[in-house]
């Protein structure tokens, strides 16, 4: 079984910038997460979809972050304009209920912004 | 507001050392609780789950996990570490509403 797939692996931008992410979830899975993890913390969860809908937002600055999972596959974060505080790893990761599930998370991608 | 604590932010060890990682909870409901690990250059994964039952779980990799209900806990332990233990855990829980709340982590450090 394949698992999560997340791209860029890495990325570096400066402040002010725009930067998107992106996710494809393990095939079959219908609820999709994305988690913040800023350096010496643990991830927080930014926002949950369970197919193509939002279960979760409460967690996002929806000032300047939005995700969107339009065909209740693929997934993209996308942050405008970044600040200096968004530097962290982002984890993409999904299950295959909501209630219950272990959760299988990809490999992040780090943001660095300058 | 639910939250959780790991008592140790870096645990340095020799190869056969016992391991007892700390993880407390701040949560009056039922809970799922979990711990996580992701090694050097990996991704995360989970190392063991308790959601009812024998409070006393075990995992892959020779871990295990007792969940005290009166003491909010489920510490990790390992009896006999390796270097390949080296990594990063994270202690987290999730309650009715079904989000995982995660501690900062341990960082564990294998000598050989």
């Amino acid at each position: 079984e394949a698992g999560v797939a997340q791209s860029p692996r890495y990325k570096i931008i400066e402040k002010r910038q725009s930067v998107a992410f992106w996710c494809n979830p393990i095939s079959g899975h219908a609820t999709l997460y994305w988690y913040q993890q800023i350096l010496g913390q643990g991830p927080k969860l930014l926002i949950q979809f369970q197919n193509n809908g939002v279960v979760d937002d409460s967690q996002l600055p929806k000032d300047r972050f939005s995700a969107e999972r339009l065909k209740g596959v693929d997934s993209t974060l996308k942050i405008q304009p970044a600040k200096l505080e968004d530097s962290a790893v982002y984890l993409c990761a999904s299950s295959d209920r909501t209630s219950g599930s272990e959760q299988f998370f990809g490999p992040g991608t780090r943001l660095t912004v300058l | 507001a639910q939250s959780v604590s790991q008592h140790n932010h870096h645990v340095i060890l020799s190869e056969a050392a016992s391991l007892e990682l700390g993880c407390n909870y701040s949560y009056g409901g039922t809970v799922n609780l979990f711990w996580y690990v992701q090694y050097p250059g990996q991704h995360l994964q989970l190392l063991l789950k308790y959601f009812s039952g024998d409070p006393l779980v075990k995992g892959i990799k020779g871990f295990e996990a007792e969940f005290i209900k009166s003491k909010f806990s489920f510490n990790l332990r390992k009896p006999s570490v390796q270097w390949s233990d080296t990594a990063e855990y994270f202690c987290a829980f999730r309650s009715n509403d079904y989000k995982l709340s995660f501690g900062a982590g341990t960082t564990v450090t294998v000598r050989a």
